[in-house]
């Protein structure tokens, strides 16, 4: 089956900088990577997602990134803010709702 | 986004008591819906699959007698720990995808924490 590496499982960033987080997947069959974002006590929201057919999408100050040659897809906050505190999970699917989590990425910005 | 409403978003029980949880898609309608798990600071683990009018899928390990799932309407899938015992407490956390085949995406519901003493 399908799986999903993150790293770094813990980011610390001054406010203002750039965040990056990047996972790797391992079935080259997947076609969908979303993003979420959760706050303690709080289900998943999701954020952003690509599918396999582009590369890049953007909203906003969140980007992702997708490299299907080396199965590996990133995600990039800019200007980032406190509220921006959270737990972020990749993940992978290969079909109808069938996500594949990675463990996670505490990210804490610092005023 | 869609909108996926869990209830209750805590609660505590005695040990061997039964618990139910709702989950509803507010404004679609959700012909699959998910039930997941989740232990404090690691991932997201699927439990099961919940399908409106027929039994649920469930993921290698989780017992279908503990965990009763019931998806009765277009809009609604419950989860019944039955019999909880205190390994039961977790985070519960309910999904479900807009049923668009160009755009299809899920979503999640605020989750549940599971207390059982």
């Amino acid at each position: 089956g399908e799986n999903v590496e993150q790293h770094p499982s813990t980011l610390s960033v001054q406010e203002g900088d750039s965040a990056v987080i990047k996972c790797t997947y391992s079935d080259s069959a997947s076609n969908y990577f979303p993003w979420y974002k959760q706050e303690l006590g709080k289900g998943p929201q999701l954020i952003i997602d690509i599918r396999s057919n582009v590369g890049e999408k953007k909203d906003q100050r969140i980007a992702v990134t997708l490299n299907k040659t080396a199965k590996h897809f990133s995600l990039h906050i800019t200007e980032t803010q406190p509220e921006d505190s959270a737990v972020y999970f990749c993940a992978a699917s290969t079909g109808y709702s069938t996500l594949t989590f990675g463990k996670g990425t505490m990210l804490l910005v610092s005023p | 986004g869609a909108v996926v409403s869990q209830h209750p978003s805590r609660v505590i029980c005695k040990s061997g008591t039964s618990v139910k949880i709702e989950c509803r898609s507010l404004d679609f309608q959700a012909t699959t819906m998910f039930w997941y798990r989740q232990f404090p600071k690691q991932s997201l683990m699927l439990m099961a699959t919940s399908n409106e009018g027929s039994k649920a899928t469930y993921e290698q390990g989780v017992e279908k007698d503990k965990f009763l799932i019931n998806h009765a309407s277009l809009t609604l899938s419950t989860l019944t720990v039955t019999s909880a015992h205190p390994e039961d407490s977790s985070f519960y956390i309910c999904s479900a995808s807009v049923p668009d085949p160009r755009d299809e995406k899920l979503f999640f519901g605020s989750g549940t924490q599971l207390s059982v003493l």
